[in-house]
């Protein structure tokens, strides 16, 4: 069964950093490109960043671009969204998905508040 | 970057009716459309790929067309698990772009 669970998340000050991480089990992570998409509450669907299966290439939405580093460990089946410089309107629950959009974690909760 | 406008906002209907959701790309984007399903505090549900191919273990009542610039997505007839608020998705250009979103509610 195929499983992607997301840690991590919690309240920060503005400013300060958290490191998410989604573990992968049930299939070959290291065959699959994966995404991170966030929703703030109450919002819409927001893609935050999307890496390639070796890392190749990687790519940031202009929201969170200088911020935000995503990063994988294949060999743990991990992958990794380290959040820098928290702003408010980072807060949001944040999700990691396959790239064939197929299977989501359940979400992780990050709240930017002073 | 390729925007998504999804109508109607809002959509109250009943059980068993047939309804349509529009999702228009600022800019052509071929078949690279995905429509999702979100339930409150679950995480969304893909239930079209490139547009048109259902995916796997979704009802035959869910159904997505279109090319280009213009795409829908129809619930052939409305079951009460349905309602929900539907999104597309293209993924045919960095940076990767939803639509606004469709709430779906019971009239």
């Amino acid at each position: 069964e195929v499983q992607l669970v997301e840690s991590g998340g919690g309240l920060v000050r503005p400013g300060g950093s958290l490191r998410l991480s989604c573990e992968a089990s049930g299939f070959t992570f290291n065959t699959f490109a994966m995404n991170w998409v966030r929703q703030a509450p109450g919002k819409g669907l927001e893609w935050v960043s999307s890496i390639t299966s070796s890392s190749t290439y990687i790519n940031y939405s202009d929201s969170v671009k200088g911020r935000f580093t995503v990063s994988r460990d294949n060999a743990k089946n991990v992958l990794y969204l380290q959040m820098d410089n928290l702003r408010a309107e980072d807060t949001a629950f944040y999700y990691c998905a396959r790239d064939e959009g197929d299977y989501w974690g359940q979400g992780t909760l990050v709240t930017v508040s002073s | 970057d390729i925007q998504l406008t999804q109508s109607p906002s809002f959509l109250s209907a009943s059980v068993g009716e047939r309804v349509t959701i529009t999702c228009r790309a600022s800019q052509g984007i071929s078949n690279y459309l995905g429509w999702y399903q979100q339930k409150p505090g679950k995480a969304p549900k893909l239930l079209i790929y490139a547009a048109s191919t259902l995916q796997s273990g979704v009802p035959s009542r869910f159904s997505g067309s279109g090319s280009g610039t213009e795409f829908t997505l129809t619930i052939s007839s409305l079951q009460p698990e349905d309602f929900a608020t539907y999104y597309c998705q293209q993924v045919n250009s960095y940076p990767l772009t939803f639509g606004g979103g469709t709430k779906l509610d019971i009239k």
